[in-house]
């Protein structure tokens, strides 16, 4: 199947300072990246769908300011938490959709490895 | 509103066979993934089915009945590696997945 990279796979960094996730596909052209977030023991919460050169859809209770997604290339998107705070602290996960050429449909949505993050 | 309803957690013994059940309401229907997923890690997809019927893949085969908004998941020959969480997500009409909590396998020698 296809790979998406997310990097780094786990980061550490103090209070008030950003951190920054990359998702990349490697081997696809995702026009659409998502990007979740899941506590322990808990489902899969969709934070945002990014859209290659256009402004990324946010989940209602998500907020833009503090969660900054930019997806300039069709096979990069970025997740940066600004200011992040001891609460952020959570396990990150994009992931990107390959379209079906025939078809236009969504198909099999692909994940990175995921980003555990820890605010300190 | 949109729902998915899996069983929490389930055991199963080595080598045996197991079925996961999941039910799902949702606004429009374009599929139904299943997805693997282990303690730590990011979810892996395991199927897709997006028309009524059986599915197989190997050890892993899946189920859909869009009239019941039902699907299952079944393993075969259970290994100790399967044990992970199960989670159900249909895609809705804006092609977007809607996830659940998943349902815990624990697998027992």
């Amino acid at each position: 199947g296809a790979v998406v990279s997310q990097h780094p796979s786990r980061v550490i960094c103090k209070s008030g300072t950003s951190v920054k996730i990359e998702c990349r596909s490697l081997d696809f052209q995702a026009t659409t990246m998502f990007w979740y977030r899941q506590f322990p023991k808990k489902s899969l919460m969709l934070m945002a769908t990014s859209n290659e050169g256009s402004k990324a859809t946010y989940e209602q209770g998500v907020e833009k300011d503090k969660f900054l997604i930019n997806h300039a290339s069709l096979t990069l998107s970025t997740l940066t938490v600004t200011s992040a705070h001891p609460e952020d602290s959570s396990f990150y996960i994009c992931s990107a959709r390959d379209l079906v050429p025939q078809t236009g449909v969504n198909t099999e949505a692909f994940f990175g490895q995921g980003t555990r993050l820890t605010v300190v | 509103g949109q729902n998915i309803d899996q069983p929490t957690e389930m055991t199963a013994t080595e080598g045996a066979i197991v079925q996961i059940n999941c039910t799902y309401q949702t606004s429009g229907f374009n599929g139904l993934f299943w997805y693997q997923q282990h303690a730590g890690e990011a979810p892996t997809f395991l199927s897709y089915n997006v028309l009524d019927g059986l599915e197989e893949k190997g050890r892993f085969s899946s189920f859909l009945s869009r009239s019941k908004g039902y699907s299952y998941l079944l393993l075969k020959e259970l290994q100790m590696k399967d044990s992970a969480s199960y989670l159900c997500a249909p895609m809705d009409s804006n092609y977007q997945l809607i996830w659940g909590a998943g349902t815990k396998l624990i697998i027992k020698p």
